[in-house]
Order: structure tokens, then C-alpha cells, then sequence
């Protein structure tokens, strides 16, 4: 089946270390997203990518940072610069970004990121 | 910039219908979305609208007004599985999708 996958689930980090959470897809969709998601918050957009080796920031980019060499992948990457990391991140992916039409957004199941 | 805002939270009684309201502000308009996500879990596909009207899909409808920046989600013949959240997901003109807070829906017996 079809599908994104998040890792870890659950991750513990100390203050001062980076941590980088993985997504993968296997949907062959072009664009990939990485949201956070706080209580209240509803999701806020970090970083996502319309096509390999390209990437745009989010409303909320500071302390993060990501890469796209594969179609497949788009690991994100928490810095120490990121002043509130506890949260739940959620990746996504797209048939195309940048279109019109409704491409529907499928999310992956996401990674809770809790600094100790 | 876009603003989009819906109800905090939201409490029914099982079999009931509820409607579940979000209104938008957008520089360009390119389609919006209704998603739901229960507690923990990936939020899901529920609704696209693009055109103005009614779209109904089984026990869940939604509805869009461009002129007034408006859409509302209905559920009918509530059931106790449909306790989740519904996030409102406005497409703009940047085609990436900006989502609201998300309305936590309680359904009790």
C-alpha cells in the first residue's frame, strides 16, 4: 500500500542537541510538506518542496532546516536555534504543489518531539 | 497574508446534526478543505470545494460561499467516532494550503 511514513513516533532530546525526524513516501508524489502542530495552534507550515532539490520556507522556518535530494524523502531537521521544539510534526505530500487544482493533501501519522 | 477562523470546540449529541463554520480571508482564492484528525492520529481527507454550493459526501456535507468567505462543514446522524477534530484548510495564492486552529468536536451519548 501507499503510503508516508514518519520516524520516530516519539523522540526525547535533550536541550543544545539537533534531532532530524524522517518521512518517506512512496505515493510517487512531487511536493512534500513538514507542519507543526501545537494545542490551539492548528498546523503551521515549516518548510515544504514542489519538486527535488528545491524547497521553500514556511511561516514558521527559524531552527529548522531540510533537505530534498529524493523524490522520496524529505527529512527535516530540529536545530538547537529553535527556541520551542516540543511539539507534533506532521509530513505530508502532494501529487504537485503549485496547481490549482485540489491536490489533496496525505499526511503521514507524525512524530511527537519532546525536549527534556 | 490569510486569516482563517473556526469554533474552538463544539459539543452534539449522538444522532444530531452539527454544523461546523469557517470563514476566510485570502489574497486569491484556489479551493478550501475540510480535514479531520482525531487525537494523536494524521488528519484525513474529508472535503474539497472550489465552486460555490453544496458537496455532499455520505453523512458529511460542505458548503461555500466565495463572495462571503465562508464555508461550514455539516455532519449528520452523528456517531460517537465522529469526536475529532475538523481543521478548515483555505488554498490562496500561494496554492499552499494554510490551515485554521481546527474545531474539537465532542458527540455524547
Amino acid at each position: 500500500d501507499g503510503g508516508i511514513t514518519q520516524s520516530p513516533k516519539y523522540l526525547f532530546r535533550k536541550e543544545g542537541q539537533n534531532v532530524t525526524l524522517s518521512c518517506e513516501q512512496n505515493l510517487n508524489h512531487d511536493a512534500m510538506y513538514w507542519y507543526r502542530q501545537d494545542p490551539g495552534q492548528g498546523l503551521r507550515l515549516i518548510y515544504y518542496s514542489q519538486i527535488v532539490n528545491d524547497f521553500q520556507k514556511g511561516d514558521i522556518a527559524e531552527g529548522y532546516s531540510v533537505s530534498r535530494e529524493k523524490k522520496e524523502s524529505f527529512p527535516l531537521t530540529v536545530t538547537s536555534a529553535q527556541k520551542n521544539p516540543t511539539a507534533f510534526y506532521l509530513c505530508a505530500s502532494s501529487i504537485e504543489g503549485g496547481s490549482s487544482g485540489a491536490n489533496v493533501l496525505t499526511f503521514g501519522a507524525g512524530s511527537r518531539l519532546t525536549v527534556l | 497574508g490569510q486569516n482563517i477562523d473556526q469554533p474552538t470546540e463544539m459539543t452534539a449529541t449522538e444522532g444530531a446534526i452539527v454544523q461546523i463554520n469557517c470563514t476566510y480571508q485570502t489574497s486569491g482564492f484556489n479551493g478550501l478543505f475540510w480535514y479531520q484528525q482525531h487525537a494523536g492520529e494524521a488528519p484525513t481527507f474529508l472535503s474539497y470545494n472550489v465552486l460555490d454550493g453544496l458537496e455532499e459526501k455520505g453523512r458529511f456535507s460542505s458548503f461555500l460561499s466565495r463572495s462571503k468567505g465562508y464555508s461550514y462543514l455539516l455532519l449528520k446522524e452523528l456517531q460517537m467516532k465522529d469526536s475529532a477534530s475538523y481543521l478548515c484548510a483555505c488554498k490562496g495564492g500561494s496554492y499552499i494550503p494554510t490551515f485554521g486552529r481546527g474545531t474539537s468536536l465532542i458527540v455524547h451519548p
